[in-house]
């Protein structure tokens, strides 16, 4: 069974920095894109940035660009989302979700999402 | 960052229909693959509809998609107060390199 694990809630300061992670199980890990997508209080999905763990090749939104950095470690089958300094504006539930066949495919697996609340 | 246009909301009777609409443009919806969306208040959005029109394993066939040009629709037949969820298409968009997600439309069962 494919599962999309994520690590829990975090309450941080502003100027802090961060760092969610994402385990895989249930497939081969390697060889699948994870995509991060941000969801701010009340409002939609957009998605942050992709990675593909077999050669750690990352691709990030326009809009999030230089805000954050997506890694993944194939020992550990996890990926992550990490912050150098974040900000009130970061406040979100995080999902990780999986594409089905490249990184321009639908998202059949998702994770439970992180809710990241900063504030001073 | 929405770049796909949904209805805010949507309302029909129990047994009614709905249909909800996704407004796009080239780069995105009218040459790519189009995906639905469901999602329950503090849960993880759950695939619906892929590739247009089929649907996954376990999703009932009230729930049915189409695509034409830069738009595409998500129907969902026999309404039932379970179906009570904010919905939101997604494609790939050429010009950004990105995923990008509709705007989202509320279901609710009158």
């Amino acid at each position: 069974e494919v599962q999309l694990v994520q690590s829990g809630a975090e309450v941080k300061k502003p100027g802090e920095s961060l760092k969610i992670s994402c385990k895989a199980s249930g497939y081969d890990f390697p060889i699948y894109w994870i995509a991060w997508v941000r969801q701010m209080p009340g409002k939609g999905l957009e998605c942050m940035g992709i990675i593909y763990p077999g050669d750690s090749d990352t691709r990030y939104s326009p809009s999030f660009q230089g805000q954050v950095t997506i890694s993944a470690a194939r020992s550990t089958r996890t990926a992550y989302l990490q912050w150098s300094s974040l900000k009130a504006s970061d406040t979100a539930m995080y999902y990780c979700a999986r594409p089905t066949r490249d990184r321009t495919s639908f998202f059949d697996y998702w994770g439970q999402g992180t809710l990241v609340t900063v504030s001073s | 960052q929405s770049v796909l246009t949904q209805p805010p909301s949507v309302s029909a009777a129990p047994g009614q229909k709905v249909t909800i609409s996704c407004s796009g443009r080239s780069s995105n919806i009218e040459n790519n693959y189009v995906s639905w969306y469901q999602q329950f208040p503090g849960t993880a959005p759950k695939l619906l509809i892929y590739d247009n029109n089929k649907r996954p394993s376990g999703i009932p066939d009230r729930f049915s998609g189409s695509k034409s040009g830069t738009s595409a629709t998500l129907g969902i037949t026999g309404l039932q107060t379970g179906d009570e969820a904010d919905y939101y298409c997604g494609t790939w968009d050429s010009s950004l390199s990105t995923s990008v997600f509709g705007t989202g439309t509320k279901v609710t069962v009158l």
